[in-house]
């Protein structure tokens, strides 16, 4: 089956600094990457979507200076939380959608959830 | 305004009580997705449901399309149901992206 695997699940660090998370996709070849962030209390924001060999779109208020993405293959992506501070706090998760899918169905991994001291 | 609408905010069941979770979309949208969030955070995808009605075990999920609205039935719940319920829109094509709501958040109590 279709799986997501994305590390680490907890991340602590310290603020200005910066933290990587990675997305494995397993079972499929994952052309579209999504990346969500859900600050506390709040739900999922859209952070950016990526396809491999065209350029990252990012949403608004989100930008590559600070959440640079990369996506090199059909089975990975991370992303980078530049320069952390506690409004970055919270739980990020990536979601991979099939080449092969006829639908749109993301296949999400389990997220990291990122604290800022 | 708000695209993903989801009602009721808070539940609180009785151990074997019945819940229908509602979500309702205000623009059109090629497909939904209900998600359950643990009380630790991590997500896990329960449906993917472009349209009908999908049953796993006591969970089923309606979704009328056209209608904007979908639905996530629990039946006899359980202490483990406990958590927050979110469900999100699938827009976008070949890029397809996800809007969520804020989700329902179900405690279940003995």
């Amino acid at each position: 089956g279709a799986l997501v695997y994305q590390y680490p699940r907890r991340t602590i660090c310290k603020s200005g600094t910066s933290m990587r998370m990675e997305c494995q996709a397993v079972g499929f070849q994952a052309t579209s990457v999504a990346w969500y962030r859900q600050s506390p209390q709040k739900t999922f924001e859209l952070i950016a979507l990526s396809t491999v060999n065209s350029a990252i779109k990012y949403e608004q208020n989100f930008t590559q200076e600070k959440f640079p993405i990369s996506h090199p293959n059909l089975s990975f992506s991370s992303m980078t939380v530049l320069n952390a501070y506690l409004e970055d706090r919270g739980l990020y998760l990536c979601g991979a959608r099939a080449s092969t899918s006829s639908n749109e169905r993301l296949f999400f991994g389990h997220g990291t959830k990122l604290s800022v001291l | 305004g708000q695209q993903v609408q989801q009602s009721p905010t808070s539940l609180v069941l009785q151990e074997g009580e019945n819940a229908e979770l509602q979500c309702n979309f205000s623009t059109s949208l090629n497909s939904m997705q209900w998600f359950y969030q643990r009380p630790g955070g991590s997500l896990v995808s329960v449906f993917y449901n472009p349209s009908g009605t999908k049953q796993s075990g006591r969970l089923t999920s309606t979704t009328v399309i056209k209608e904007r609205r979908s639905s996530l039935h629990i039946s006899s719940s359980q202490i483990t149901d406990s958590g927050t319920y979110l469900c999100a829109m699938v827009t976008g094509g070949s890029n397809a992206k996800l809007t969520f709501g804020k989700g329902t958040k179900l405690s279940v109590k003995s």
